[in-house]
């Protein structure tokens, strides 16, 4: 099956600066999704990019089907941003697997 | 239009209970799905339902059975709880239109089982 790798899995950033999460996978893109839990434990679903650019504000992602990995960058950070973002991939069979996320903690 | 509803949000069983985690979504959705979150683990896959009428095992399906009732509702039951089965669960679903696959998913909030 589908392998998926994030990194780094831990990441502590100050309010306003920027980064940048990676995803990387074992095989072909076709229905890569990026995810946020805020503290709460609720999963907000950023985006749906199995290839390009999208942008939603101060986020913004890449994925780069041909060498199978994906970019999650966060601009001027603030504290809401903290929580995991996780990055999953599609099966032929329609189910995701996801990554085991990167846990990002933003300082005031 | 509410999403995807979960109940209940917490539970405690003691080992050997039975429970039913109930799902509904009123996006008119074809799949639906039922993950588990352990810490450390990201999200695995229990149960899937491709439409109405299939079900089909994920990643970690011992100890749980479904049924998807109709199009808007997947439930998952615990015939005998056990405590490696303490976790958080999330059901999710998705449009999924001439059996493609491309499209994003959506969560619930989350039901938190403890079983002791």
């Amino acid at each position: 099956g589908i392998q998926v790798e994030q990194s780094p899995p831990d990441l502590i950033l100050q309010e306003g600066a920027n980064s940048t999460l990676r995803c990387n996978f074992s095989d072909s893109v076709n229905n890569l999704q990026w995810f946020h839990q805020n503290p709460w434990g609720q999963l907000i679903n950023l985006f749906y990019i199995p290839s390009g650019t999208k942008q939603n504000g101060r986020l913004s992602a890449t994925t780069v089907a041909t060498e199978r990995y994906s970019l999650l960058y966060i601009s001027s950070s603030q504290t809401t941003d903290s929580g995991v973002y996780f990055c999953a991939e599609g099966e032929s069979q329609g189910n995701l697997i996801f990554g085991k996320g990167t846990k990002l903690s933003v300082k005031p | 239009n509410a999403g995807v509803t979960q109940t209940p949000k917490f539970q405690v069983l003691k080992t050997g209970q039975s429970m039913t985690l109930q799902c509904a979504q009123d996006m008119n959705h074809n799949s639906m799905y039922w993950y588990r979150q352990d810490p450390g683990m990201g999200l695995r896959l229990i149960y899937y339902s491709a439409s109405e009428g299939t079900t089909d095992k994920g990643e970690v399906p011992n100890g749980y059975n479904v049924s998807r009732l109709n199009k808007r509702e997947f439930s998952l039951r615990l015939e005998s709880a056990a405590p490696s089965q303490t976790s958080v669960y999330f059901c999710a679903s998705r449009s999924t239109p001439g059996a493609s696959y491309n499209s994003p998913l959506h969560f619930g909030n989350g039901t938190r089982l403890t079983v002791t």
